[in-house]
């Protein structure tokens, strides 16, 4: 069965610093989704990308947060500087165009700054 | 996207049936119910989607009243396993902005 991956798994860093996360869609998914789930808390969505297009970005702290998906398969998420508050899972999921209620996530990147 | 409300946490005893109801009053003529389960530092996992009515898988069952408003996710002789929070998301069927709320953490106990 096809999976969504993410690396790394789990990413310890010191606030101030540069971290970097990476997806990897299942094959013919258009449609790829960042989220930041806090502990105790649903997943929020940060960014949606259809093919290598920004779809929606509204959540993204654009001062600190960027993403990317250059040839509309897999993606950066990318925070620079961290911040103590971005400690937090950070789950990649996918979709078929046109099914955005029944996306596929990954294992997420579980980020601690410290 | 529609609000949804849906207890915050319910136990369970192994084999028993387990009934999670959500409501969502202010659901679209051409929204769906979704239902999602995540068990703990996993990522989300799609059960089980309806539009009216009844639906089955293999996992689970879904009512859907005539009016829409609430719908019951059915979990048939829940295990250990089951434990895990799940979240009742309803949108369109293009619908890309899944709102996941804090959803409800189901404990089974042995």
């Amino acid at each position: 069965e096809a999976e969504v991956a993410q690396s790394p798994r789990y990413k310890i860093t010191e606030k101030s610093q540069a971290v970097a996360f990476w997806c990897d869609p299942i094959s013919g998914h258009a449609t790829l989704y960042w989220y930041r789930q806090i502990l105790g808390q649903g997943p929020e969505l940060l960014v949606q990308f259809q093919d290598e297009s920004v779809v929606d970005d509204s959540q993204l702290p654009k001062d600190r947060f960027s993403a990317e998906r250059l040839k509309g398969v897999d993606s950066t998420l990318k925070i620079q500087p961290a911040e103590l508050g971005d400690s937090a899972m950070y789950l990649c999921a996918s979709s078929p165009q046109g099914q955005g209620l029944e996306q596929y996530f990954g294992p997420g990147t579980r980020l601690t700054v410290t | 996207l529609a609000k949804t409300t849906q207890p915050i946490s319910m136990d369970s005893y192994e084999g028993q049936e387990v009934n999670i109801t959500c409501s969502h009053n202010n659901i679209a003529t051409n929204d769906y119910i979704t239902w999602y389960q995540q068990f703990p530092s996993q990522g989300p996992r799609f059960i089980i989607q309806g539009y009216k009515t009844k639906v089955t898988n293999e996992v689970a069952s879904l009512f859907i009243p005539a009016d829409r408003k609430s719908s019951t996710l059915s979990l048939p002789r829940v295990s250990l396993s089951d434990t895990a929070v799940y979240y009742c998301l309803v949108g369109g069927a293009g619908a890309n902005n899944l709102f996941f709320g804090t959803g409800t953490r189901l404990t089974v106990i042995p």
